[in-house]
Parts: C-alpha cells; sequence; structure tokens
C-alpha cells in the first residue's frame, strides 16, 4: 500500500495566523482526503481533494478557512487559515489507490493559542 | 446519508477471551466495508475490509447485509489488541471513508 508522509507532525499556532499541512505519497494515488479528529472523537471528512480540480468540500467546511492544493498525485496541502482556539485538533490526510483501502498520514496535531 | 454506527465507546475484556466489536450500517447499495486500528501514539491502520475476507492478527469480520453489519471478532483477544477501532465505510471506488465513532478496546492481563 502507499506510504503517506505528513508535517509538521505537530504546530502550536498564535490565533490568526495560518498552518499549512504538506502530505507527500510514495507512490500515485488517485484520490486524496483531509480529515480532522477532535480530542475523543472520531474522523470527520474536510475535503475530497482530485488532481486538477477544484476540492469538494463537506457541509460545515469552507475553502476559504481550509483551501486545499493537489498539484500532482502525490502530494496535497491543507491550510487552516485564520486559526481559532476552535480549530486545535488533529489533522489526517489520506490517500486511496484503485488497488487497496485507504492510507493515512500520522496526522498533525495542531493547538491553537 | 450513509452511516456507521459503533455501540460501544469502551469493551474491556481478559486475555483469551473472546472479542467481538459492533458495527452496523446504513446504505441501501452495496457498500465497502473496512476495519481500521489505531494503537497508541501510531497512525490509522487498516486491519480488514470485507472484500478480501481475510484474517489480520486473528481477527475476522463478515459482511451480513441483511442485518447491514460488519462485526469484527477474535477468538482469543491478546493484551496487545488494545487500541481504537474504526469501522468505515466507502460507497467505493475513491468515494470518501465514513467512520464510525470507534471502540476503544482494553486487554487486560
Amino acid at each position: 500500500s502507499a506510504v503517506i508522509s505528513q508535517k509538521p507532525s505537530r504546530d502550536i499556532c498564535q490565533r490568526g495566523t495560518s498552518l499549512t499541512i504538506q502530505c507527500q505519497v510514495d507512490s500515485q494515488v488517485t484520490m486524496m482526503f483531509w480529515y480532522r479528529q477532535q480530542p475523543g472523537q472520531s474522523l470527520t471528512l474536510i475535503a475530497t481533494a482530485n488532481q486538477g480540480s477544484e476540492a469538494t468540500y463537506e457541509s460545515g467546511f469552507v475553502i476559504d478557512k481550509f483551501p486545499i492544493s493537489r498539484p500532482n498525485l502525490t502530494f496535497s496541502t491543507l491550510t487552516v487559515s485564520n486559526m481559532s482556539p476552535e480549530d486545535s485538533s488533529i489533522y489526517l490526510c489520506s490517500g486511496r489507490r484503485s488497488d487497496y483501502g485507504y492510507t493515512f498520514g500520522s496526522g498533525t496535531r495542531l493547538t491553537v493559542v | 446519508a450513509q452511516r456507521v454506527t459503533q455501540p460501544e465507546k469502551l469493551l474491556s475484556v481478559f486475555k483469551g477471551a473472546p472479542v467481538e466489536l459492533k458495527c452496523n450500517y446504513s446504505y441501501s447499495g452495496s457498500p465497502e466495508l473496512f476495519w481500521y486500528v489505531q494503537y497508541s501514539r501510531q497512525r490509522l491502520q487498516l486491519l480488514l475490509r470485507h472484500i478480501s475476507r481475510e484474517s489480520i492478527k486473528g481477527f475476522t469480520a463478515d459482511l451480513n447485509k441483511g442485518e447491514t453489519s460488519f462485526h469484527l471478532k477474535k477468538p482469543f483477544a491478546q493484551e496487545e489488541d488494545s487500541a481504537m477501532y474504526y469501522c468505515a465505510l466507502s460507497l467505493g471506488g475513491f468515494q470518501k471513508l465514513v467512520f464510525g465513532t470507534g471502540t476503544r478496546l482494553l486487554v487486560s492481563p
């Protein structure tokens, strides 16, 4: 299966600033996904990222707050913009090739102070 | 909308006891079902998917379309099985994964 490297692994940020999270895959994946996992809760999908087209956002998430880039089949970024303490969470990326399950990055633990 | 239900937040058993982690889903079509595991301080890992019908680390799961269930079972729990387990559903292809709320399995010696 694909291996996803995600960075940073954690960060502490000031409110009002932005953080960009990167995910690099060791092989081409057709679709990538960005999730949020708040403390003690399950994973909630933020958006689906396909190469060459605008990401598709789930209800409650907007592009201005969570802009996503997907320049090629092995890389994607998620930016958390104008952060507030409510954005403190773990953010995960995921990818799927055609022949296997979904692989996940190790997550970015974000704390907004 | 698709939904995955894991009724137990915590399941505590003794080593050697049988384990069943419940998962029910709501979807009228033919979904793909998965079990993911997250050990302490590790990333989410695929444990099982119903398509492959395999046994991983002694765990099995059978898709029951009549009961819309995909329960995870292991006949004899080990301490190293202690982890967070998530049941997840996909509509297939490159559709998103929808996760259940997770069940924490605690295996005591």
